[in-house]
């Protein structure tokens, strides 16, 4: 089984929905991260979380929020999706800032 | 501003010969650099790391390169397979920046038959 898996792995939503994507993983990691790829632009960081309840912006918060409720899991909201949103997201954990990130499988996310 | 950037967005490469990708950074003080590589349709997984008191770390077919005079980093790949077709990353990290991995654009090794 992966380590990090993603939930749902392709969604297509319309303008103005509410939508969250999930992340578990069971490697035991405290770190966990959000991020979008766009073709071109590589990966971004959206929000990351340090331990349970622990939430920090990364570089492109506005439009969504995220939810660290137990070490395993950890979600990303889009209150209210716009088309560019559109986009691939991948969520990652790490044991520590110098080591090594493991990525899930990544959402497809398309915004009508 | 601070960047991670690619020198090329393509390289082709026959099967056989050895790749290299280069990574171009801005940040004096980034001092963990990471190299990614992500097959279509999965997640970046990681090759290999290096951090700033190194300057060459070797792994299975792959060598890391690192020259901190002019910010320059380098992904060598022995022997090039049809299986090292992907997009490759190079990402930093500073502790100036709470830790945050800032990744490159990326580069897509094609490999030619």
């Amino acid at each position: 089984d992966a380590d990090v898996t993603q939930t749902p792995r392709n969604r297509i939503t319309k303008t103005g929905k509410r939508i969250m994507l999930e992340c578990s993983q069971t490697k035991g990691h405290d770190r966990m991260y959000w991020y979008r790829q766009d073709p071109g632009l590589g990966l971004r960081l959206i929000y990351y979380s340090f331990d349970v309840k622990d939430i920090n912006k990364g570089e492109i918060s506005d439009g969504y929020s995220v939810s660290r409720q137990a070490q395993a899991k950890f979600s990303l909201s889009l209150e209210s999706a716009i088309p560019n949103q559109t986009a691939l997201y991948f969520c990652a954990t790490s044991d520590g800032a110098r080591e090594t990130q493991y990525f899930g499988p990544g959402t497809r996310l398309l915004v009508l | 501003g601070e960047s991670v950037g690619l020198h090329l967005p393509t390289l082709s490469v026959q099967e056989g010969d050895n790749s290299i990708i280069n990574c171009a950074y801005s940040n004096s003080a980034s001092d963990y650099f990471i190299w990614y590589k992500q097959e279509s349709g999965k997640g970046p997984q990681f090759i290999i790391d290096i951090r700033s008191n190194m300057d060459k770390r070797q792994g299975q077919r792959v060598t890391v390169l690192l020259n901190k005079t002019v910010k320059h980093l380098s992904l060598q790949i022995a022997a090039t397979q049809p299986g090292d077709s992907a997009v490759y990353f190079c990402a930093e990290l500073a502790g100036n920046r709470d830790d945050k991995i800032i990744f490159g654009k990326g580069t897509r090794l094609h490999i030619l038959p």
